[in-house]
């Protein structure tokens, strides 16, 4: 099975700084049709995860562009600028190039 | 609004079967990808199984097959997972989580295996 190792596993972010999250694949995420199919996922504490970006750079509906992404093939980061207290809770990225799908292990973000 | 709402989860003896069920509403089932994905103990987050739309296509992990089905029924936007011989690393929360362009995820269901 594919490993995506994200780093790190906790982060402590001062409210307005940015924060960047890494997750590194065991194998290329790139798709037979060329796309790369990673994902980045958001939960808050007692919620649901929310889609953040689907297939690499694809933003969800709602998500500010304080979020970016950046990377390629098997290496990827999210990033967040001007860190908000709606930002805390887990994020983990996810891959559905090879099956089965899987998951980072998760970064909690925690703002200070 | 969007709900994804899963039931089903028990306490079940090592060797049991079960029977998940996920309904989707607020939004189109049938051109939704239909997953489980559970969270187990230590180990994090793992697919399950997925079913395509029109349900011509539906796989479980290599760690369940031969233990796990699932279907869908688009007419009533239901989503089922059928577990059987149920082991002790099983166990966790399962989430019912519809994919496309948009993705929902349930609250889950907890499946307990133990005697």
């Amino acid at each position: 099975d594919v490993v995506l190792t994200q780093s790190p596993l906790s982060l402590p972010v001062p409210l307005g700084q940015s924060a960047s999250i890494s997750c590194r694949s065991s194998q290329s995420l790139v798709y037979g049709d060329g796309g790369t199919r990673v994902n980045w996922f958001h939960q808050r504490p007692g919620q649901t995860p929310r889609r953040l970006f689907a297939d690499f750079s694809k933003r969800d509906s709602g998500v500010p562009d304080r979020f970016s992404v950046s990377g390629s093939g098997s290496d990827f980061t999210l990033e967040i600028s001007k860190v908000e207290a709606e930002d805390v809770g887990l994020y983990f990225c996810m891959q559905h190039a090879h099956w089965p799908h899987t998951f980072g292990q998760g970064t909690n973000l925690e703002v200070q | 609004d969007v709900q994804v709402v899963e039931s089903g989860g028990d306490l079940v003896q090592p060797g049991g079967s079960l029977r998940l069920s996920c309904v989707g509403s607020g939004f189109t089932f049938s051109v939704f990808w239909m997953n489980w994905v559970r969270r187990v103990p230590g180990k994090g987050l793992e697919w399950v199984a997925n079913i395509s739309p029109d349900g011509s296509m539906g796989r479980c992990v290599d760690s369940m097959r031969g233990r796990c089905s699932v279907s869908r029924d688009n007419a009533e936007s239901s989503l089922s997972l059928h577990m059987s011989d149920l082991r002790s690393e099983d166990t966790g929360i399962y989430y019912c989580v519809a994919w496309d362009a948009s993705a929902y995820w349930g609250p889950g269901t907890v499946v307990t295996v133990s005697s």
